[in-house]
């Protein structure tokens, strides 16, 4: 089976403040992707980062990281010098070969001016 | 438009009716996803179409809820009886196809049954 976790329901910082979202998956699939994606208040699910199982690189955007670790089944996203427009809901989701698209519940981020 | 567009973006109905929910995915995309966000929780998956044909409806909670794309392109989620428990945001999706691609999705409608 398939299931995503974000342990972290809320989390308020204040501006300026870097902040880091959990997320830890499960999938028996050798092959499979990881995403985060961005749910302002407005609704629309932004796309922020897609990684293959096999590219256990970080990555950095700008103020934004992430950290693949396949030892740890985990998939962290972590925001630097936070600002008041990264408040949100972030969504971590998982995608096996042959399997649909699963999402973690999320996590709302509020950060304070 | 450039990205995928959902229509009404908004629905109040009553229970026992009938809706319908359009998506229009981005151009040349073939494949397409509904899914459906409860409050406080996570998209959960409804349906996949690459081309016309639905290659996934695992997620369709019962035979109330039906999907359709006639011509590999517009699709429309059909909810017949509606129950209040059918309430939420309904989210189309799309992605050039393939398992390793990107899905972007529209804003949602969403859905009230009262």
């Amino acid at each position: 089976a398939q299931k995503v976790t974000q342990a972290q329901t809320e989390i308020s910082v204040v501006e300026k403040e870097d902040v880091t979202l959990d997320c830890v998956y499960e999938t028996r699939d050798t092959t499979y992707y990881l995403f985060w994606y961005k749910q302002p208040p407005s609704g629309e699910l932004v796309f922020l980062i897609r990684r293959n199982s096999f590219d256990e690189q970080n990555e950095i955007s700008g103020r934004y990281s992430w950290n693949f670790q396949k030892s740890t089944s985990s998939f962290n996203f972590t925001i630097t010098a936070s600002q008041v427009v990264d408040s949100a809901v972030y969504f971590c989701a998982l995608e096996s070969y042959g399997q649909n698209f699963v999402f973690g519940p999320g996590t709302r981020l509020s950060v304070l001016p | 438009g450039a990205g995928v567009s959902q229509t009404p973006s908004n629905k109040v109905t009553e229970k026992g009716k009938y809706v319908e929910l359009r998506c229009d995915p981005i151009s040349g995309h073939t494949a397409l996803y509904w899914y459906r966000q409860s409050l406080g929780q996570g998209p959960e998956f409804l349906i996949y179409f690459q081309g016309t044909g639905a290659a996934d409806d695992s997620g369709l909670p019962n035979d109330r809820f039906f999907a359709v794309r006639p011509e590999g392109s517009v699709s429309t989620l059909k909810i017949q009886r509606t129950e209040r428990g059918d309430s939420a945001v309904y989210l189309c999706a799309s992605s050039q196809g393939g398992f390793e691609e990107t899905q972007y999705f529209g804003p949602g409608t969403r859905l009230l049954v009262l």
